[in-house]
């Protein structure tokens, strides 16, 4: 079965890197995405990566995929405190239908 | 082009009744999907829709049940509450409800059951 794991916290410095950890259990082909959600609002999709690549880069936000270890990481560049909230790292088996497994979500703090 | 509505945003009621929720998707899209989240449990799948078809189920008890109107439009419903009911649900849509889409999600309609 699918079981997707994440750090609860991160505390960072305005304008420092932010990296948040996820790894994930499945090892079929997977679609692997993070998701931001801040308070009082749904959850907002960030970006995705399918599992046949290595990294993504959209702006501030690059992604690292580790496929030997089930390791995903999500890097913000730059991070400003409008980028504190939760970021949920989710998997969906490919093939079908999306249907996601959730990690428990990082909380990012971001302070000045 | 307006997002994801759901109504009501917060609900209060009692074990024992039971509840619709509405979600109503980003015009053009087929595929909607609802998602449950608690404090103890995460966020948890728990069905979608697609073209008036429950394409999808999590793993829920079956009080928990949805439908799709025409316009794409979807309704979940919940009977006999129970206190462990108590949760945020959010509604996604989608233009077909492949994995390489951008799901959009609604604000989500908070349940507290009492």
């Amino acid at each position: 079965g699918e079981d997707v794991e994440q750090s609860l916290f991160l505390s960072v410095r305005e304008g420092d890197s932010s990296v948040i950890n996820c790894t994930y259990t499945d090892s079929s082909s997977t679609y692997l995405y993070w998701y931001k959600q801040e308070p009082g609002a749904g959850l907002q999709l960030l970006t995705y990566i399918f599992s046949n690549m290595d990294m993504k880069q959209d702006q501030r936000l690059t992604v690292l995929l580790n496929k030997k270890d089930k390791h995903l990481s999500l890097r913000i560049a730059d991070t400003q405190t409008g980028d504190s909230a939760i970021y949920f790292c989710a998997e969906a088996v490919s093939g079908g239908s999306y249907i996601p497994t959730f990690g428990r979500g990082t909380s990012l703090i971001v302070h000045p | 082009k307006a997002g994801v509505t759901q109504t009501p945003r917060y609900l209060i009621k009692t074990r024992g009744q039971q509840v619709t929720l509405s979600c109503s998707p980003i015009s053009g899209h087929r595929s909607v999907s609802w998602y449950q989240q608690t404090p103890g449990q995460g966020l948890q799948f728990l069905f979608e829709y697609f073209s008036e078809t429950q394409r999808n189920k999590g793993n829920f008890p079956g009080r928990f049940s949805g439908r799709q109107f025409s316009n794409s439009r979807s309704e979940m419903n919940v009977s006999t509450l129970e206190l462990g009911d108590s949760a945020l649900y959010l509604c996604a849509s989608s233009l077909e409800g492949q994995n390489q889409e951008t799901q959009y999600f609604g604000p989500g309609t908070r349940l507290l059951v009492l």
